[in-house]
């Protein structure tokens, strides 16, 4: 069965703290991997990778994919307030179904 | 706001009642999802459409789910005889077919509370 793991769960930072993020994935076919943030309501779109070892950037935040390794990071420098939230990984398999992780829930503390 | 849109954004009901919600996609996408969420778990998908058509449904989806898309516009999902356990947020996105990935544009979500 299809599946996406992220980790850690959760995770409490000081702000100015760099974050990695992690999401690892088994799926039978692989088209492309997205990352989306999740406050109090809808996942917002963040990134998606299709190619291993091209950096994707915006702003503070950036990701990487590797193919080999059946995994993303998702950092995040400078960590403020505003960063706290739901990180959800998620992997579009082609097709319809976009399998999604748990997610990790980041903390940023004043 | 050209976003993807819900209707209501909460919904309290006693179980046993019927409920339906509605979403309205980007109007250029072509294909509509819904999810459902609970505390502390990632979207499970329930079911999809390309422009009207039902493609696929989830297993998750029982009988007393149903969802609709007339014309390919806005579509609603329906649970009747609501039980406890379909409290969650349920979740609608869209997206415009690509081959290479499928960037879902999420709505709010509509919070439903099976008392």
């Amino acid at each position: 069965e299809d599946k996406v793991v992220q980790s850690p769960l959760s995770l409490v930072v000081h702000e100015g703290d760099t974050v990695t993020l992690n999401c690892s994935y088994e799926v039978t076919n692989f088209r492309s991997l997205l990352w989306y943030k999740q406050e109090k309501k809808a996942p917002t779109f963040l990134f998606m990778l299709t190619s291993s070892g091209i950096e994707k950037k915006s702003g503070r935040l950036s990701s990487i994919l590797d193919k080999k390794e059946l995994s993303s990071i998702l950092n995040i420098t400078a960590t403020q307030t505003g960063d706290s939230a739901i990180y959800l990984c998620a992997v579009y398999p082609g097709g319809f179904k976009t399998i999604f992780g748990a997610g990790t829930r980041l903390f940023v503390k004043a | 706001d050209t976003g993807v849109s819900q209707d209501p954004r909460h919904k309290i009901t006693k179980r046993g009642q019927n409920v339906t919600f509605r979403c309205d996609p980007i109007s250029e996408h072509n294909r509509l999802y819904w999810y459902r969420q609970t505390l502390g778990q990632g979207p499970e998908f329930l079911t999809y459409f390309q422009n009207e058509a039902q493609l696929e449904k989830s297993r998750l989806l029982s009988d007393r789910f149903s969802a609709e898309r007339p014309k390919g516009s806005f579509s609603t999902l329906e649970i009747q005889r609501t039980e406890q356990g379909d409290s969650a947020m349920y979740l609608c996105a869209s997206s415009l077919a690509q081959l290479a990935g499928d960037t879902q544009y999420f709505g709010p979500g509509t919070r439903l509370t099976v008392l």
